[in-house]
């Protein structure tokens, strides 16, 4: 079964400052996919980026961009010029590729971004 | 209006009891799944269906149980509560036919067993 670990239980960002979460991932396929969900205080879940393991390149989504390591199975989150509304828990998650395994999300436990103003 | 709907946002409940978690949704998508979320352990697949006729365990489905009763509606039943079922409760919907399509999650119900 497919696991996904993020080390960091919090992290704390001054505004305007970058920060990066980490995320690693145990699988023995090669066709998956990887998100970066956002948690914020309101409980609703963001879907903030998605990576495709095909894809060499690393995807981003303005401030937000990944470090997609396929060897290593690690797929880190990079926050740019953080916002105070960045402030929120950051779920890590796996989906295997194959449609016949349907679209079960695997989840991190989270990390907890602290923004200082 | 909200796509993905859950009722109630917070129940309070007694062990022993029997509770209902209703989500509906508006987006006309096939999939739709139940997770729990609990401090340290992250989202946890509880039920997911692919369409009416079709429920399927996930990671975490003893003690409970679903409903698929329309293609927009999945419930979820507690059918004796204890406190271990205390957490945070996602319904969350999908569509099939898309490689990579994502998960659209309802607000979350709050529930607390004592």
């Amino acid at each position: 079964a497919q696991t996904v670990t993020q080390s960091q239980p919090e992290m704390s960002v001054q505004e305007a400052e970058t920060v990066t979460l980490s995320c690693t991932y145990d699988t023995s396929e090669s066709d998956y996919y990887l998100f970066w969900y956002k948690q914020p205080p309101s409980r609703q879940m963001i879907l903030v980026i998605r990576q495709e393991a095909y894809k060499q390149q690393n995807a981003t989504e303005n401030r937000f961009s990944v470090n997609f390591q396929k060897a290593a199975k690690s797929f880190s989150l990079k926050i740019s010029d953080s916002q105070l509304g960045d402030a929120a828990m950051y779920f890590c998650a796996y989906r295997s590729g194959p449609m016949e395994y349907g679209n079960k999300l695997v989840f991190g436990a989270g990390t907890i971004l602290r923004v200082k103003s | 209006d909200a796509d993905v709907t859950q009722t109630p946002r917070n129940r309070i409940t007694k062990t022993g009891k029997r509770i209902m978690l209703e989500c509906s949704q508006t987006k006309g998508h096939d999939r739709m799944y139940w997770y729990r979320q609990d401090p340290g352990l992250g989202l946890r697949l509880i039920y997911y269906s692919f369409d009416v006729k079709d429920i399927n365990k996930g990671e975490i489905s003893d003690g409970y149980s679903v409903s698929r009763q329309a293609q927009a509606k999945f419930s979820l039943s507690l059918e004796s509560a204890i406190p271990n079922q205390t957490a945070l409760y996602f319904c969350a919907t999908s569509v099939s036919g898309r490689i990579s399509d994502e998960q659209f999650f309802g607000p979350g119900t709050r529930l607390t067993v004592l």
